[in-house]
Order: C-alpha cells, then structure tokens, then sequence
C-alpha cells in the first residue's frame, strides 16, 4: 500500500514571494506522482505529475515539483505567487491496485495556501 | 471536449428522499471514478468502473448505488442517506484502468447536503 503526507496543512505567504509545499510518500512499488490544486467550490485541477526521466517537472500556471527517490519526496514550489494562487493543494500517488490491475489515486491531507497582499 | 461535468452542482435532501447524480465525460476515457471529499479532507475513493463495469467498491454503504450506463455516463444513486453523507462528490475519469500515468480529469463536483 502507499502513503502520502503533506507536511504542512497551512502556509501563509506574501504576495509575490516564493512558496513551497513538502509532499512525502512511502510505497513498496514504483509509484507516479501528482499534484492538484482545488480552488474553492471547485474540482480538482491538475497542476503537473512525475512519470520517469528528469526530476524536475514543470507545470501550469508557473508550479514545478522536484522529485527526490532518496528522500521519497516530490516537493511543489513556485517562485512567485499571486493572489489568485489562494487554494488547496493536494499531493497524490498512483500505484498499482493490486485487486484489479488498475491504479489507485491516493491523496496526501492537503496543504491550504493563502496568499496575502 | 476536456471536461468532465457533474449535475446538479448543489442538493438538498431528506433522509427519506431517493436523488441521482450525474457526470458525463465525453473524452473516449473508459475508466471512471467516484469520490467523496469532506470539508478540510482530501478526497476518497467510493466505486471505479472500467468498460462500464464495476471493478472497485471501496466498501461503500449500499445507501450508495452506482451506475454506468453506458461509456460517457455515470450516475450515482442516494437512497435513505443520513446527515453524515453530506459532502463533496467527485466524478473523475482517466483514459484506462491500468494507466497512472495519466493522472484523472476531475469535474466540479456535486455539494450534497443531506437534512
């Protein structure tokens, strides 16, 4: 089975400063990796996701991850932030489900970044 | 089309009422998912179906009754639900059981809220 923990629930952050979100797994199987953002009343939107190759993957809206085997960590960061940035943000892992050959999207508790001017 | 859409975006219901909820894909994915999501927590899975058949029930009270009618269609039927139900549910789609790599399309959600 996998794990994820966000450690953070809560970060608070100056409009245009950086930001970065801690996202830690554990899984006994090769894993893929994810990260939304909810915006309020809102679904889940995509923000990027880790397959294989470069480490460091880039997504919309200025977000990138680095993903570490090592430390078992795909932290999210962002140089700049913006008001609009103001959500919820989840990391999530793709594993094999094992009872039906499928895979499970497992989700960390989420980090809730408000952003102030 | 990119979108995955959820119907009604909100509901009330009583305990003794009998509701569904709708979400439509039109994509080609044919793996799709329900999710309960509440306040402040991360979302949870309830039922996947794969080529419109039922391949995961995440031990989900049978209050809950799934449907894929067909490969763009799911429908989730709510019968005799109590307060503790009221939630966020979340349809999501991705192109096929078996591919993580993809990630899922999430839709908007339906805000249920059961009195």
């Amino acid at each position: 089975a996998q794990s994820v923990t966000q450690l953070d629930s809560q970060v608070p952050v100056f409009e245009e400063a950086p930001v970065e979100l801690r996202c830690n797994y554990s899984s006994s199987v090769s894993v893929y990796l994810f990260w939304y953002v909810q915006y309020p009343n809102q679904g889940l939107q995509l923000l990027l996701k880790y397959l294989s190759g470069s480490t460091l993957v880039k997504g919309i809206n200025g977000f990138e991850a680095e993903f570490n085997k090592s430390q078992t960590s795909f932290h999210l960061r962002k140089p700049s932030v913006h008001i609009s940035d103001t959500a919820e943000y989840f990391c999530a892992v793709s594993a094999l489900m094992i009872k039906a050959a499928g895979n499970k999207l497992t989700f960390g508790g989420g980090t809730r970044v408000l952003v102030k001017p | 089309d990119t979108e995955v859409t959820q119907t009604p975006k909100h509901l009330v219901m009583g305990m003794t009422n009998k509701k569904s909820l709708k979400c439509e894909q039109h994509m080609g994915h044919r793996a799709m998912y329900w999710y309960k999501q509440k306040a402040k927590k991360p979302p949870e899975l309830m039922f996947v179906y794969s080529y419109e058949k039922l391949s995961i029930n995440e031990s989900v009270p049978s209050r809950f009754s799934p449907e894929c009618p067909n490969s763009s269609l799911l429908n989730l039927h709510l019968h005799a639900l109590q307060p503790e139900d009221s939630a966020l549910y979340l349809c999501a789609s991705s192109p096929r059981l078996g591919q993580g790599d993809y990630g899922y399309t999430f839709g908007s959600g339906t805000r249920l809220t059961v009195v």
